[in-house]
């Protein structure tokens, strides 16, 4: 079944500075990559995804890019701010979120220091 | 729109005490999950179900866990025995057209 690493596991980044969370992907049939952020004791909350027929995605301050050849993606934060301290998740799965099982990384706890 | 609506939010029970939750997804989401969640872990997927029909139960410990989604609307997991292993928090999500929705999670604490 499917695997995804994500790392680093903890990243601590500078007001302003950029920060770069990246998940590697086993199953090559996987085409829906969504990224998560959970907030201590909230629940998980999509920000951005991405499906295989893309290779970058934005949204304001945040973009995902993929590489379907290397099996990874990676999530992109420009112009960190202290709210953006939370745990991030990467997932996959085939098919699209509603028809396949969504497989989680460990997750990234993201600090920002203002 | 009411999001994911579980129930309770807290639950703190003595081993080999039974437990259960209860979800309900938005309106009109016929996939609905369950998954758990360690502490500093990620999700890790327990049963999906597409209206009544659970069509991946394969990482439900099924000596001990079941689940029900009786009229393909609102959902109950159970715990029977719990042990200390099972302390965790217990997410439900529905989706309807690819993106998860979570609720605020069940967090059990077995004693």
């Amino acid at each position: 079944g499917e695997n995804v690493e994500q790392h680093p596991s903890t990243l601590s980044v500078q007001e302003g500075d950029s920060a770069v969370i990246k998940c590697t992907y086993s199953d090559s049939a996987s085409n829906y990559f969504p990224w998560y952020k959970q907030e201590l004791g909230k629940r998980p909350q999509l920000i951005i995804d991405i499906r295989s027929n893309v290779g970058e995605k934005k949204d304001q301050r945040i973009a995902v890019t993929l590489n379907k050849t290397a099996k990874h993606f990676s999530l992109h934060i420009t112009e960190t701010q202290p709210e953006d301290s939370a745990v991030y998740f990467c997932a996959a799965s085939k098919y699209g979120g509603s028809q396949g099982n969504l497989i989680f990384g460990k997750g990234t706890k993201l600090s920002v220091k203002p | 729109e009411a999001g994911v609506v579980q129930s309770p939010r807290y639950k703190i029970i003595e081993k080999k005490q039974p437990v259960a939750f209860w979800c309900n997804p938005i309106s009109g989401h016929n996939t609905l999950y369950w998954y758990l969640q360690n502490l500093g872990q990620g999700p890790e997927l327990l049963i999906r179900y597409e209206n009544e029909e659970a069509v991946d139960d394969s990482q439900l410990p099924k000596d001990r866990f079941s689940a029900e989604r009786l009229k393909g609307v609102d959902s109950t997991l159970k715990i029977q025995p719990a042990e200390l292993g099972d302390s965790a928090v217990y997410l439900c999500a529905s989706s309807g057209r690819g993106e998860l929705f979570f609720g605020e999670g069940s967090r059990l604490t077995v004693l």
